[in-house]
């Protein structure tokens, strides 16, 4: 079965450090591997997304994704945190398995300190 | 152009009472999937449709219906409402899933009461 996990629910930086969100999925078939970030109230909007053409991805706002077959992740990065980051982060793996459906992982609040 | 549209954004309604929410897609999509966001639950998938045809559903009760219309503009339908229907209903919309990108509506907030 399909599934995505995302590690901590909650993640705390400070202003200007790395942000590491994490993400594993399992897949039966080659995924499309999507991260998107929700803002207080309002719907998703996508970051960036893997469609098997390069294994690193760059998204909007300096935030980038790496595809490791290996390790099944597509682990969220962005080198230097801003205030405005702070939302909930969602990974989520999109299929065409008898017909075309997007799980969701558990999604990642993160927090930016001044 | 304009995005996903979703109406109401916000309505309230009682137990036992049925519901019907709206989506309008972006021009040219043909693709509309639901989708309910709830604290427990996180985002769950209800169902995708695809010129005019239910091409899969998710893990809900009959109670969740939907359907689309031959201008690719979606209804979803709640009937018998329960407390725990209280959710943001999300649509969303693409040209050709999983490969193009799938564009959200602002949400349909549901509150049963």
């Amino acid at each position: 079965a399909q599934s995505v996990t995302q590690l901590g629910s909650h993640v705390s930086v400070s202003e200007g450090a790395l942000v590491l969100l994490r993400c594993n999925y399992s897949s039966s078939v080659p995924p499309y591997l999507f991260w998107y970030v929700q803002y207080p109230n309002q719907g998703l909007q996508l970051l960036l997304k893997y469609t098997s053409a390069a294994t690193l991805v760059k998204g909007i706002n300096g935030f980038e994704a790496e595809f490791k077959k290996s390790e099944t992740s597509f682990h969220l990065t962005k080198p230097s945190a801003h205030m405005s980051d702070a939302a909930e982060y969602f990974c989520a793996v999109s299929l065409n398995a008898g017909g075309f459906k997007t799980i969701f992982g558990a999604g990642t609040r993160l927090f930016v300190k001044a | 152009k304009a995005g996903v549209t979703q109406t109401p954004r916000y309505l309230i309604k009682t137990r036992g009472q049925q519901v019907t929410l709206s989506c309008s897609p972006i021009s040219g999509h043909r693709s509309v999937s639901w989708y309910q966001q709830t604290p427990g639950q996180g985002l769950q998938f209800l169902f995708e449709y695809f010129s005019e045809t239910q091409r899969n559903k998710g893990n809900f009760p009959g109670r969740f219906s939907g359907r689309q219309f031959s201008n690719s503009r979606s209804e979803m339908n709640v009937s018998t409402l329960e407390l725990g229907d209280s959710a943001l209903y999300l649509c969303a919309s693409s040209l050709n899933p999983p490969v193009d990108t799938i564009y959200f509506g602002e949400g349909s907030w549901l509150t049963v009461v």
